[in-house]
């Protein structure tokens, strides 16, 4: 079945640096791929998406790059701030079909420290 | 505005009591979801719906049940039968073609 696996946090960083977090993916034929945040308490935010191999997502600084040969989404920010301080959610869903359900990675908690 | 609501924010049940959680959209989504988070689980699927009067089993689904008598409306039934209720549980819609889901602010249940 369809899987997602992403780096293991927590992952705490300084105001400034530069954000990396890790994301690969098993799945069956042209899966689209998603980055969704969740700050405390709420629920999740689409953040990023991209349909095709070689898309590039991008929204508020982060990016993601779909790299079918790598079966990766990376998620991607240059100078992180404390705003950005949440949880992480890699995910991905396939067309086709009558199947259109989210499979989610575990998360990863990001601190930005000033 | 359109979204997805979800009440209440905050629920408190006594143990061996049924519990209904609320979700209703005005995206005019085809698709509804709901998803259980336990800490350092992520997200886990209980129930989800492609039409109005079906709905599919997801991964964890014993111990609840769910409708779906309108496009707008997907109420979740925590049965006593769940063994560990206490959860944060999210709501989420879709439109058919699957280009992600949009998520309400989630119901934090609490049984004592």
């Amino acid at each position: 079945g369809d899987s997602v696996t992403q780096m293991e946090g927590p992952v705490t960083l300084s105001e400034e640096a530069f954000l990396t977090i890790n994301c690969t993916y098993t799945a069956t034929g042209y899966p689209s791929l998603f980055w969704y945040v969740q700050y405390p308490g709420e629920g999740l935010q689409l953040l990023l998406k991209a349909t095709k191999a070689d898309d590039k997502g991008s929204n508020k600084g982060f990016e993601a790059t779909y790299r079918k040969e790598t079966t990766s989404f990376h998620l991607e920010k240059g100078s992180v701030q404390v705003s950005d301080s949440a949880v992480y959610f890699c995910a991905l869903t396939r067309f086709g079909g009558s199947n259109y359900k989210l499979t989610f990675g575990k998360g990863t908690l990001l601190t930005v420290n000033p | 505005d359109g979204g997805i609501t979800q009440s209440p924010k905050y629920l408190f049940r006594k143990e061996g009591q049924n519990v209904t959680l609320s979700c209703e959209q005005n995206l005019n989504h085809d698709a509804m979801y709901w998803y259980r988070q336990d800490p350092g689980q992520g997200l886990r699927l209980i129930y989800y719906s492609q039409i109005v009067n079906d709905f599919q089993k997801g991964d964890i689904a014993e111990g609840y049940s769910v409708s779906r008598e309108k496009k707008e409306s997907f109420p979740l039934t925590v049965t006593s039968a769940q063994k560990n209720p206490t959860a944060f549980y999210l709501c989420a819609s879709s439109t058919s073609r699957g280009w992600g889901a949009f998520f309400g602010q989630g119901t934090r249940l609490t049984v004592v």
